[in-house]
């Protein structure tokens, strides 16, 4: 059972302009989500995280949007860089564990 | 460099063996997690500990087992190897038990031929 799914396996977007990736979730138990972002053979790297009391959180050039109501977050990559061209998966946990569950990724490439 | 290292970082072995896949957190963190990801696939979470006692427990399937030893590193045993169970394996590891984000080591590529 996919509990958080991306259902864009990939996007692409020019330099300087926003990425913007989704993720929608089913169990609405989950309470903490996260972004992750992976380039091959290197495991995945922490971006950044949003607890189910906030709709926003901003990180430098990164932001998550969390929409309880819809099941869906959002991360927004803004200005777009080539250096972000790489998988990001959203993840989901529910308190008290935190067992992750990933979505399958979606592959961002920021072209020149 | 995460602080989470993994041992071995490839692994070619038969069908029908045994292997165990090894993980150092980072230091001070209690909590380990053990992912796997097969080809063009998700990260399909296995299991966690929390300072040696089993936490939380995924997809894991009989044949594999794992363990968080009293200086907290991990070990995961896969046994009666099959071809696919060729995948990558991913150990993370965290200060806390929930809400937080985990640390995740460059993985170990388990091929079964």
């Amino acid at each position: 059972d996919q509990q958080v799914k991306q259902n864009s396996p990939s996007l692409s977007v020019q330099e300087g302009r926003i990425s913007i990736l989704n993720c929608d979730y089913t169990n609405s138990m989950f309470d903490y989500f996260l972004w992750y972002k992976k380039y091959p053979a290197e495991g995945p790297t922490f971006l950044i995280s949003i607890s189910s009391i906030k709709d926003k959180n901003e990180d430098g050039r990164f932001t998550v949007f969390l929409n309880k109501s819809a099941k869906h977050l959002s991360l927004h990559i803004v200005p777009s860089q080539p250096g972000d061209s790489a998988v990001y998966f959203c993840a989901a946990s529910e308190w008290p564990d935190n067992d992750m569950r990933f979505g399958a990724g979606t592959r961002l490439t920021v072209k020149p | 460099d995460s602080g989470v290292t993994q041992t071995p970082k490839h692994l070619i072995t038969a069908t029908g063996q045994r292997v165990t896949l090894r993980c150092s957190p980072r230091s001070g963190d209690l909590s380990v997690y053990w992912y796997q990801q097969s080809l063009d696939q998700g990260l399909q979470f296995l299991i966690q500990y929390y300072n040696g006692e089993e936490r939380a427990k995924g997809n894991i399937l009989e044949r594999f087992s794992a363990q968080q030893f009293p200086d907290l590193h991990s070990e995961l045993n896969l046994s009666s190897l099959e071809l696919g169970d060729s995948a990558l394996y991913f150990c993370a590891s965290s200060v806390l038990s929930s809400r937080t984000e985990a640390f995740f080591g460059q993985g170990t590529r388990l091929t079964v031929v």
